[in-house]
């Protein structure tokens, strides 16, 4: 069975701080990872992450995949109130069934 | 533009009475996924369409059931909603199955049941 596993599940930071989420996988037939922002409504797309290595990068978001290690991070540099939300990884599948981790909760307080 | 388009944004319904919840989408794309999400956990599938073909996730109740009239509805019936199916019901679509294709939220349903 696929595996999605997120942490930390919660992280609570002060404006300006840079943060990590990690996002670690075991799935068959990997072919991306996506990550998603979450706050109170449906899921917005951030990233999809399909070779190692390669940073993708948005304003202070950036995130990178290393498919040996079957891990993404994903980084939010300098930090504002408006970071706060759910952060979502999931890993699709070919067959059409994405798998995704619990979350991570990030407050971010002024 | 919206692009996935679920109403009602909120719907309150007695417990049993059957309830039916929708979502459109403008992207033309070939997939339609619903999703239950309860608080602090991660979306769940409960099935999917690829065009016509409904796929139905094995742990999926029997209490909930799907309807693709065409390429651009798509419908999740709950026939008797229990307590327990109190959440919020994404729909979202992506262009096929590849592995590597992003899937699109609706902004969900809350279902509140009473």
């Amino acid at each position: 069975e696929d595996k999605v596993v997120q942490s930390p599940l919660s992280l609570v930071v002060h404006e300006g701080d840079t943060v990590t989420l990690n996002c670690s996988y075991e799935v068959t037939n990997f072919r991306s990872l996506l990550w998603y922002k979450q706050e109170k409504k449906a899921p917005t797309f951030l990233f999809m992450l399909t070779s190692s290595g390669i940073e993708k990068k948005s304003g202070r978001l950036s995130s990178i995949l290393d498919k040996k290690e079957l891990f993404s991070i994903l980084n939010i540099t300098a930090t504002q109130t408006g970071d706060s939300a759910v952060y979502l990884c999931a890993v699709p599948s070919p067959a059409g069934k994405s798998t995704f981790g619990d979350g991570t909760t990030l407050t971010v307080k002024p | 533009d919206a692009m996935v388009i679920q109403n009602p944004r909120y719907q309150v319904t007695q417990f049993g009475k059957p309830v039916t919840l929708s979502c459109s989408q403008t992207l033309n794309h070939n997939v339609m996924y619903w999703y239950q999400q309860k608080s602090s956990q991660a979306p769940k599938l409960l099935f999917h369409y690829y065009d016509k073909d409904f796929n139905n996730e094995a742990d999926t109740p029997d209490n909930f059931q799907s309807r693709r009239p065409n390429t651009s509805f798509c419908f999740l019936d709950i026939r008797s909603p229990g307590l327990g199916d109190a959440a919020m019901y994404l729909c979202a679509t992506s262009t096929r199955f590849s592995g590597t294709d992003t899937q699109y939220f609706g902004p969900g349903t809350r279902l509140t049941v009473l």
